[in-house]
């Protein structure tokens, strides 16, 4: 019940196109829903959260959708860029309760120029 | 925002000796620490949990006498790991609770030769 699917494995886009990512989770007491980018060699950063109350967040380029009866939420990225080029994760936690992250299993992105 | 400092970023040690890792929150107290191991092309698993002032929970699996967590001040955890051996090279992430939010370290690449 504390796992979180994420597909695909690996993506590969030409430069300009929308990437998507999704994630999958069984707990529903999960309340906060974050998404990382990570470069080779370093540790994940923060790309774009979002929570239970709303079902899309939007900042520049990135969006989260959720969709919460379906517990499913997905990445889309606009305009991919070659420099969008990462693995990607989706994470969820039971933020009230001060719990770890739960993590996806990651998607290598490819953007190609 | 939130920066976790963590060091060193790579560090190669023999077989048999023991290794440090330091992190550090440098512009909020970090009541709660969590430690990452990560293999290539893989997602975060969480390794330890430590509270500040208390011991570390480990998950299962994990041998809390070979990974050493210390977490004595608000703004510092350290995870060593003792007698090293080639099979706990890996990629070792930190992170924090900041915020509304987790923050990560830039990650140690160890290699035991």
């Amino acid at each position: 019940q504390q796992q979180v699917k994420q597909s695909p494995q690996s993506l590969i886009v030409q430069k300009g196109g929308i990437s998507i990512i999704n994630c999958a989770y069984e707990n529903t007491a999960f309340d906060y829903f974050p998404w990382y980018q990570q470069f080779p060699g370093k540790g994940p950063a923060l790309l774009i959260a979002i929570r239970p109350d709303v079902s899309e967040k939007k900042e520049g380029r990135f969006t989260i959708s959720f969709n919460k009866s379906a517990k499913q939420f997905s990445l889309h990225i606009m305009d991919s860029q070659p420099g969008d080029s990462a693995t990607y994760f989706c994470a969820a936690s039971e933020e009230t309760s001060g719990s770890r992250l739960t993590f996806g299993e990651g998607t290598q992105l490819t953007v190609n120029p | 925002g939130a920066v976790v400092s963590q060091h060193p970023s790579r560090v190669i040690c023999k077989s048999g000796t023991s290794v440090k890792i330091e992190c550090r929150s440098l512009d909020f107290q970090a009541t709660t620490m969590f430690w990452y191991r990560q293999f290539p092309k893989q997602s975060l698993m969480l390794m330890a949990t430590s509270n500040e002032g208390s011991k570390a929970t480990y998950e299962q699996g994990v041998e809390k006498d070979k990974f050493l967590i210390n977490h004595a001040s608000l703004t510092l955890s350290t995870l060593t790991v003792t007698s090293a051996h080639p099979e706990d090279s890996s990629f070792y992430i930190c992170s924090a609770r900041s915020g509304g939010g987790y923050t990560f370290g830039s990650g140690t690449r160890l290699t035991v030769v």
